[in-house]
């Protein structure tokens, strides 16, 4: 599993409300992502953080929020504010620091019903 | 801004053939580029990667080289299987602390046996 996992892989909502997204890492990698990716388009990231008890938002933010409490954990909440929440979520990892790649996980299909 | 364009797909090619998916940059600085590969209904997995000019990444029969002068870092494969088709991301890391990956849109590759 490349050392992060995400679940569950497939997720249904109904419009309106809030759903969270788990996404564990167990490598003690200190950056964390998460993206969104829709059918034929590359990813776009939603947030980040490089340490615990931080975080920042990426180019897509609106709609989402996420907590960092443990360096192991980076969950994501998809808000009833979010417009378009259906979609496929990917979280990933990184040692962090410049030009270092990151791993991802299985993502999470949601769709909102 | 940071950018990727990547050649649009699909790609359909019969087995043993040879691959060449174009990838080009927009970047200040020195970026590291990426390759990286999706299979159906999975996350991402790396592919290869090179840090610097002139650098050869190389994975599974995969290469890509660094070229500062196009500003292209084009995937190859000389002999392509049926179990390499899957999407394929090129994608670069603008430098900076955060690590933030700008990807391309993604080329979907499909080989026929």
């Amino acid at each position: 599993d490349g050392g992060i996992t995400q679940s569950p892989k497939y997720l249904f909502r109904k419009e309106g409300q809030n759903v969270t997204l788990s996404c564990e890492q167990n490598l003690n990698h200190d950056a964390m992502y998460w993206y969104r990716q829709d059918p034929g388009q590359g990813l776009r990231l939603i947030y980040y953080s490089q340490i615990v008890n931080d975080f920042q938002k990426g180019d897509i933010a609106e709609g989402y929020s996420v907590s960092r409490e443990k360096k192991e954990s980076f969950p994501l909440t998809v808000t009833s504010a979010q417009k378009n929440p259906t979609a496929f979520y990917l979280c990933a990892r990184s040692i962090g620091g410049r030009g270092n790649e990151q791993f991802f996980g299985p993502g999470t299909r949601l769709t909102v019903l | 801004g940071n950018s990727v364009t990547q050649m649009e797909g699909p790609v359909t090619l019969s087995e043993e053939a040879f691959l060449t998916i174009n990838c080009t940059y927009t970047a200040t600085g020195y970026p590291s580029l990426f390759w990286y590969v999706q299979y159906p209904g999975e996350g991402l997995q790396l592919l290869l990667k090179a840090t610097k000019a002139d650098d050869k990444g190389s994975n599974k029969g995969f290469e890509a080289t660094y070229r500062k002068e196009t500003t292209s870092f084009h995937l190859e494969k000389g002999s392509v299987q049926v179990s390499d088709s899957a999407v394929y991301f090129c994608a670069l890391s603008g430098g900076g602390a955060t690590n933030k990956l700008i990807f391309g849109t993604g080329t979907l590759l499909a080989v026929q046996p």
